[in-house]
């Protein structure tokens, strides 16, 4: 079981906004910085956020990531169909040694 | 742009040995975590560990006792090697390439940038 925890689903219309909380601990979220992965059914994860909130190329600025002590969030602006996805936090966990991923949440676009 | 492909038996016995292949587009090994990472149906992502290109390796603890990682760079090439494997392994298995990120106190923490597709290994008599 993951020691970073995340909502099972989160949900919006178009146009609206969603966030996503991630929830660790001070071994993991509290010491070291959060990435973000985004997944789409049948394909590999992606890079989506690094270093708390740092955007890779090519990813829009409506989706944005924040830190606050043992805790962090992923959100979505300006919700799009093409948003559609599980995300998943992660983290090296000091305590553990091992990098750790949170549960994943499944986001909808309704 | 760098590419990974995972390959290997997509089928393998309880007790056996799961061995897998990644080979990278780059031949470049340096300065990067070469990794693997697993996914069992319906489930989400599991860091099984990774090799530095100087050789050093991280693993799971929950997988360290079974896990072996090696890097072949005259192949452009790293492989995983999973033994004693029961149901429970049945899993997609990704390799990535993995690099240092500096916070602003110049401490590193990993980050996985390039994924390769993903293969599926069933663990069944």
């Amino acid at each position: 079981q993951s020691v970073l925890t995340q909502p099972p689903s989160a949900s919006g219309t178009p146009g609206q906004r969603v966030s996503i909380s991630c929830s660790g601990s001070t071994s993991n979220i509290g010491s070291n910085i959060v990435n973000w992965y985004q997944q789409f059914p049948g394909t590999a994860p992606k890079l989506l956020m690094y270093g708390n909130y740092k955007r890779p190329s090519g990813v829009p600025d409506r989706i944005s990531g924040s830190k606050s002590g043992t805790s962090a969030s992923l959100a979505i602006s300006g919700l799009q169909s093409e948003d559609e996805a599980d995300y998943y936090c992660a983290a090296w966990d000091d305590s553990l040694n091992a990098y750790v991923f949170g549960t994943g949440t499944k986001v909808t676009v309704l | 742009q760098v590419q990974l492909q995972e390959s290997g038996p997509g089928l393998v016995k309880p007790s056996e040995t799961l061995s897998l292949t990644c080979s990278v587009s780059t031949a470049s090994f340096s300065n990067y975590y070469w990794s693997w990472i697993r996914q069992s149906p319906g489930k989400g992502l599991e860091w099984i560990g990774y090799i530095y290109y100087t050789g050093s390796t991280k693993f799971n603890p929950s997988l360290r006792s079974r896990v072996t990682i090696s890097l072949h760079t005259s192949k452009n090439q790293f492989s995983l090697k999973l033994n004693s494997v029961t149901a429970a392994d049945t899993a997609i298995y990704y390799c990535a390439r993995g690099v240092d990120y500096f916070d602003a106190s110049g401490y590193p923490s990993p980050l996985f940038d390039y994924w390769g597709q993903g293969t599926l290994v069933t663990v069944s008599s």
